[in-house]
C-alpha cells in the first residue's frame, strides 16, 4: 500500500501538447517533493512545495500543492522530448514515493 | 567525481547467496539513505543514517536486510540469503543535512537480479 497515488500511470503525448499528472494521498504531509527519473539514472530533484496552496514553476513545469496538503500536481506546458521520463512524487524525510507516472514525449 | 556513487552498477546472484551493495556519498554530506525500486512499485525507503545517531531501520523488509556506515561516509547494504523478491533497483542518496526540505541527491542504483 502507497501512501502517495499518481495518475496516470503512463502518458504518451506529442510534441506541443499540454500533460498534467497528479499525486494525492489520504494523509497530509508538511511538504512534498517532485523528481524526474531517467532509465538507469538515478531520481532528480525538480521542486518542493511546502505551503497548501503553493505553485511553483520552474520554465514549463508548474507545480501545485493542494490547500489541504495531500495531494498535489504537475503541469508541463508545451512538451519536449527531453521532458520524456519517469515523474515521482514524495513526501516527507523518508521519502515516500509515488509508483511514478512514465511520461512519454513524440517528437 | 562529485555526485553519489554506487557499485556494481549490476549484480546477478543465485537465491540464497549474499550480496554487498556500496555507496559512496557525497563529501561532506551528513545523511545518507537506502531505497529499492521495484518495477511499478516507486521507491521503497528502506534505512538511513544522520551523522553520528543510530540508524532509522524502520523501512528494513526483513533481518536478512542490513547495512552499515562507517567513519560516516560510505555505507554498505547487505542482503543475506537472498530471494528471488529481492531483485530490484537500490538507489542511495545523501543530503547536506537530514530533513525533508534538504535535497537529497541519489546515485545511479545498483541492479540486483536473484535467479
Amino acid at each position: 500500500t502507497q501512501l502517495l497515488e499518481q495518475s496516470p500511470q503512463f502518458l504518451s503525448i506529442q510534441e506541443g501538447e499540454n500533460l498534467t499528472v497528479y499525486c494525492n494521498s489520504s494523509s497530509v504531509f508538511s511538504s512534498l517533493q517532485w523528481y524526474r527519473q531517467e532509465p538507469g539514472e538515478g531520481p532528480v530533484l525538480l521542486v518542493t512545495v511546502v505551503t497548501g496552496g503553493e505553485v511553483k514553476k520552474l520554465k514549463r513545469l508548474t507545480f501545485q500543492f493542494g490547500d489541504a496538503r495531500k495531494d498535489s500536481s504537475l503541469h508541463i506546458t508545451a512538451a519536449q522530448p527531453g521532458d520524456t521520463g519517469l515523474y515521482l512524487c514524495a513526501g516527507d524525510y523518508k521519502l515516500s514515493f509515488g509508483a511514478g507516472t512514465t511520461v512519454t514525449v513524440r517528437a | 567525481g562529485a555526485g553519489v556513487s554506487q557499485s556494481p552498477s549490476n549484480k546477478v546472484t543465485e537465491k540464497g547467496k549474499d550480496v554487498e551493495l556500496r555507496c559512496d556519498p557525497i563529501s561532506g554530506h551528513t545523511a545518507l539513505y537506502w531505497y529499492r525500486q521495484s518495477l511499478g512499485q516507486g521507491l521503497e525507503f528502506l534505512i538511513y543514517f544522520q551523522g553520528n545517531s543510530a540508524p532509522d531501520k524502520s523501512g528494513l523488509p526483513s533481518d536478512r536486510f542490513s547495512a552499515e556506515r562507517t567513519g560516516g561516509s560510505v555505507s554498505t547494504l547487505t542482503i543475506q540469503r537472498t530471494q528471488q523478491e529481492d531483485s530490484a533497483v537500490y538507489l542511495c542518496a545523501s543530503s547536506l543535512l537530514a530533513g525533508v526540505r534538504k535535497t537529497q541527491y541519489f546515485g545511479p542504483g545498483t541492479r540486483l537480479l536473484v535467479l
